[in-house]
This record gives C-alpha cells, structure tokens and sequence, in this order.
C-alpha cells in the first residue's frame, strides 16, 4: 500500500514561513491534498488539488508537489495556526485514501 | 449548508460490533459522484481511513480491516451506516464521517466526530 511520511514536529517563530513535507513514492503524478486540525476539532480541509485553497482559509496557505515531495508552506505564521497537518493523497492501485502521519506544528 | 453528524455509543465491550451512523443534510447521495467516508483517529495518533460508499453503491475498505467492516447506506434517511466486528481496545478512537466527490478525492466536509471507548 501507498505510504506517506512526515515528519511528527515543525516548530516556526510568529511571522516566518513554516514548511510541512510530505513525501511519497513518485507522489508527484498524484494529486495532495491538506488537513489542519486543531485540538478536539474535526480536520478542516486547507489546500486541496496540490495548491488550491478552499473558501475561506486565508492565502498565507499554499502547496506544491514534484518528485518525491509535496510541500504546505504557511507564510507569515500566527499562533491561531498551531496544529496538527496532516497530507492525504487517492492511491488509485487500490482505491483507498492514504493519510500521513500527521506533523505538529508549533508556533514558538 | 452541508453538516454531517456521527452517532452511536460512546462505549462497547471487546469482541462486541460497533455500528455507527452518519447523518448528513445539504446533499444527496443519490447524486452522481457524491460518496461518504469513515475516518477514526486514535487518542494522540493519526488519522486513518477505513471505508467509504458510493452513490452507486460501491463500497471499499482499508485492507487491514475488511473483513470487520460493512458500510451501508439509506438515501431516504440520508444515513450512513458503519459496522464493525470484533471491537478491540486497540479500536478505541474518535470515528469521524466525511463527505468526498469520486472524482476529487478530498474530504470537504467532516461531522465533527464520535469517541469510542472500547472497554470491559
């Protein structure tokens, strides 16, 4: 099956850029999708089709993938984006839907 | 304004079967493409995918528990229905339903979820 790795931990000060890896075999033809969830809270899709961003969540939040990599980069970090990250992708060999690990990220 | 809503018991016994079930409103699984999707996450770990159901009714399973797991759903009741054998403690986690479009494949809507304890 499809594996998808994060790293657990990214820690930014307020007002930097905080980048969120997820790598995958060849992940690059497949399309990467973002989740930001917040203690208690259910996941809230934040970048979907490996760069666009639903209504509503604020541009600071983009994506990219190429390779065996695809990135969520949040510029200009605020403490209100302290959370887990998780990527998902569609594995089309099995029809399944892949999660990552997930990835914490702590704004300092 | 989509919503969906889990529900079922906040507790089970092991090797007793867990059935849960999502209500929606703001779309129809009778439509072309609209599909629904279970998730759990347990306490402090990551989120896993376990089924999902089609508006043609196809249903798909995570392989490591396909053979715990039935999906249904009632389109007149706009309800999903998740069935699992067998419930283990390993199996305590929030469970959360989503909806996803078949030919997009991302959760755009989640219910806001459903811990289950499993425990004697």
């Amino acid at each position: 099956s499809y594996v998808l790795t994060q790293p657990p931990s990214v820690s930014v000060a307020p007002g930097q850029t905080a980048r969120i890896t997820c790598g995958g075999n060849n992940i690059g033809i497949k399309t990467v999708h973002w989740y930001q969830q917040k203690p208690g809270q259910a996941p809230v899709l934040v970048v979907y089709d490996d760069s666009d961003r639903p209504s509503g969540i604020p541009e600071r939040f983009s994506g990219s993938n190429s390779g065996n990599t695809a990135t969520l980069t949040i510029s200009r970090v605020e403490a209100g984006d302290e959370a887990d990250y998780y990527c998902q992708v569609w594995d089309s060999s099995s029809d399944h839907q892949v999660f990552g690990g997930g990835t914490k990220l702590t704004v300092l | 304004q989509v919503t969906l809503r889990e529900s079922g018991p906040a507790q089970v016994k092991p090797t007793q079967t867990l059935t849960l079930t999502c209500t929606f409103s703001g779309f129809s699984l009778n439509t072309i493409g609209m599909c629904v999707s279970w998730i759990r996450q347990p306490p402090g770990k990551a989120l896993e995918w376990l089924a999902r159901i089609d508006w043609d009714d196809d249903k798909y399973y995570t392989t490591s528990l396909k053979t715990r797991l039935t999906i249904s759903k009632d389109t007149s009741k706009n309800q999903v229905v998740l069935t699992m054998t067998n419930m283990d403690p390993v199996d305590t986690a929030t469970y959360y339903c989503a909806r996803i479009h078949s030919n997009r494949y991302y959760f755009d809507y989640w219910g806001q979820g459903t811990l289950v304890t499993v425990s004697s």
